[in-house]
């Protein structure tokens, strides 16, 4: 079974704009979730990491995520998108035995 | 501090060659390690991962394997590569214990022609 579910392969957004990129996990335990940000050709950066406590992080480069166990997401935001932010997202959780599972990823393009 | 070394880079190799892909983490001890591949339009697919010396676990049956002669060195491996290994491969790491995010490597953008 997907343990994390990314459902938008692409999204376009305007310079300037809000931005959220969904996430939803099937995971028993409290979950380790992550966000990561992929340039082409590039590595994997993190954007951001929740473990427990503040539902609501912060992260690098003006993103947050939310954490709400009732929907079983974690949603990526940022409230301005700058054209830099055009990149590949990706959601990750770790399951139990150290078992780091990503999202199909989502595409960002930023137009302006 | 820590590092991670993945090489090469790239890599065009032809079918039925063998492949090995090394990748090294230096400034921890014991930490997990993980292979990813990224082929277009399909994700980050999770391959293998250890958690210690000779620990592997394999997530997908394929083509390929892994190993991890040493505590800081984990190699991908395949005896006759084949058409659809081609893609992106990631190497990362993670410190073993507690709560904490995995710390990529820059990747090797393997051709099979």
């Amino acid at each position: 079974a997907q343990s994390v579910t990314q459902p938008d392969i692409h999204i376009t957004v305007s310079e300037g704009a809000s931005l959220e990129l969904r996430c939803n996990y099937s995971y028993g335990a409290t979950p380790y979730l992550f966000w990561y940000v992929q340039s082409p050709g590039q590595g994997l950066q993190l954007l951001l990491k929740y473990f427990s406590g503040d539902t609501l992080v912060q992260g690098i480069k003006g993103f947050e995520a939310e954490f709400k166990r009732s929907q079983s997401s974690f949603n990526l935001r940022k409230p301005s998108v700058h054209w830099s932010d055009a990149a590949e997202y990706f959601c990750a959780v770790m399951e139990y035995g150290n078992k780091l599972v990503f999202g199909a990823g989502t595409i960002l393009r930023v137009k302006s | 501090s820590q590092t991670i070394h993945q090489w090469p880079a790239t890599l065009v190799q032809p079918v039925g060659s063998p492949l090995s892909l090394e990748c090294t983490v230096e400034g921890t001890s014991n930490p997990n390690l993980y292979w990813y591949r990224q082929a277009a339009g399909r994700g980050l697919q999770l391959l293998f991962y250890s958690v210690g010396i000779g620990q592997i676990s394999s997530e997908v049956p394929q083509n390929l394997s892994a190993s991890r002669p040493q505590d800081r060195q984990f190699i991908l491996s395949s005896k006759k590569l084949l058409l659809s290994d081609s893609g992106f491969y990631l190497c990362a790491w993670r410190i073993g214990q507690g709560a904490f995010e995995a710390f990529f490597g820059q990747g090797t953008r393997l051709t099979v022609v």
